[in-house]
């Protein structure tokens, strides 16, 4: 069965700190992964990923896919509270289901 | 501005009734997807459409049916016979085919069954 697994399920830290998400992977046929991240309402698009061992960045947030390991990590540098929000992962298989994990619900603390 | 509709944001509904979700999308996309969000539970799909005229089901479909009668609408009606509705429900897009190509997501509907 397909699934993705995300971790920490959540996270609390100050503003400046580096944090690191997870996101894992069991899905037939990989094409892609793709980060998102939700602050209230509609879920917002980060990174696609598709290539193993090419960062993608944007801004203080980067992310990187490791194929061998069948896993994912979302970088943030020097948070701030406007970072607090739910990361998802999501990878879509061969049908394009797109299958989401449960999310880190990131907080952080001025 | 292209995007995607939902509506209604907030709705009430009491036990026993069917309520219908609407999500309409101009960005010219082939793919439409419904998804239930809960707490701690990450978003489960419902149903979702490549084309017009077809749909299949999601891991979590029953109680739920929806339909693809134009390219841009894929309205999800919320049966009775869906034991726990409470949710918060998003509806997503996408350019169908090949590899690339995220999902847009609408805003979202929140539905409360009193």
């Amino acid at each position: 069965e397909d699934k993705v697994v995300q971790s920490p399920l959540s996270l609390v830290v100050h503003e400046g700190d580096t944090v690191t998400l997870n996101c894992s992977y069991e899905v037939t046929n990989f094409r892609s992964l793709l980060w998102y991240k939700q602050e209230k309402k509609a879920p917002t698009f980060l990174f696609m990923l598709t290539s193993s061992g090419i960062e993608k960045k944007s801004g203080r947030l980067s992310s990187i896919l490791d194929k061998k390991e069948l896993s994912s990590i979302l970088n943030i540098t020097a948070t701030q509270t406007g970072d607090s929000a739910i990361y998802l992962c999501a990878v879509p298989n061969t049908g394009n289901q797109f299958y989401f994990g449960t999310g880190t619900s990131l907080t952080v603390i001025p | 501005d292209g995007g995607i509709t939902q509506s209604p944001k907030y709705l009430f509904r009491k036990e026993g009734q069917n309520v219908t979700l609407s999500c309409e999308q101009n960005l010219n996309h082939d793919a439409m997807y419904w998804y239930r969000q809960d707490p701690g539970q990450g978003l489960r799909l419902i149903y979702y459409s490549q084309i017009v005229n077809d749909f299949q089901k999601g891991d979590i479909a029953e109680g739920y049916s929806v339909s693809r009668e134009k390219k841009e609408s894929f309205p999800l009606t919320v049966t009775s016979a869906q034991k726990n509705p409470t949710a918060f429900y998003l509806c997503a897009s996408r350019l169908a085919g090949g590899n690339t190509g995220e999902l847009f997501f609408g805003e979202g509907s929140r539905l409360t069954v009193l």
